[in-house]
């Protein structure tokens, strides 16, 4: 069975300071991996995908970038944050056709 | 540009009425629909889903109904609990394994 996991549960972190959020997927190989944000009470935004490793894509960047250095991991990052980063930063794998997600990070910049 | 709309943006319903959710698209090439769920504080997960072959989709008290000439489908859910109390998100998928979101709907069911 495929597992998810992500980290850190939860950061509070401040403005302008850097961030670094994981995700590891096991039980699966070469899975498509997504990044996606959602604010309080908002709909899913997707920012970036990956196919294979080393090569990602991005939908919507919101002054993040993300990469996949080995098939299992897929991270999510900035060296400076912005009080508009808080949310809920979400992973996830696709398995015939359905996107699978992670339990996800929640984010506050303050 | 907003590809799959959902409707109402929130739904109040009494537990044992039927809820329905609704939600069309605008690209016909679209041939994959699932339906998450997603409670407070937790990540979506799928609940339901259709392919374009079928007009119709059943899983217990949940039901989805497709209308391919209208590009619109609905998701039926009988007998309401206040378990299912939740944020209901519709997406459509292409070959690209790419899922375009609603924007959800948020139901309360009233005990």
């Amino acid at each position: 069975a495929q597992t998810i996991h992500q980290w850190p549960v939860a950061e509070i972190k401040a403005v302008g300071s850097p961030l670094s959020l994981g995700c590891t997927i096991k039980g699966k190989s070469s899975p498509n991996l997504y990044w996606y944000w959602q604010a309080t009470g908002g709909t899913l935004q997707q920012l970036f995908y990956s196919i294979t490793v080393g090569q990602v894509e991005s939908v919507v960047q919101l002054n993040l970038s993300a990469s996949r250095p080995k098939d299992d991991q897929f991270i999510l990052s900035t060296e400076k944050l912005l009080l508009s980063h808080s949310g809920f930063y979400l992973c996830a794998w696709t398995g015939q056709d359905t996107q699978y997600f992670g339990p996800g990070t929640r984010l506050l910049v303050l | 540009q907003q590809q799959v709309r959902q409707s109402p943006q929130s739904l109040t319903v009494w537990e044992g009425e039927t809820a329905i959710l609704n939600c069309s698209y605008e690209d016909s090439t679209f041939d994959y629909f699932p339906w998450y769920w997603q409670f407070p504080r937790e990540s979506p997960a799928l609940l339901i889903a259709i392919r374009p072959v079928s007009n119709k989709k059943e899983d217990g008290r949940f039901t989805i109904f497709f209308n391919k000439r209208e590009k619109k489908l609905s998701l039926h859910i009988t007998d309401s609990q206040p378990g299912d109390s939740a944020t209901y998100f519709c997406a459509a998928s292409d070959s690209n394994y790419q899922l375009i979101w609603g924007s959800g709907t948020k139901l309360i069911i009233k005990p």
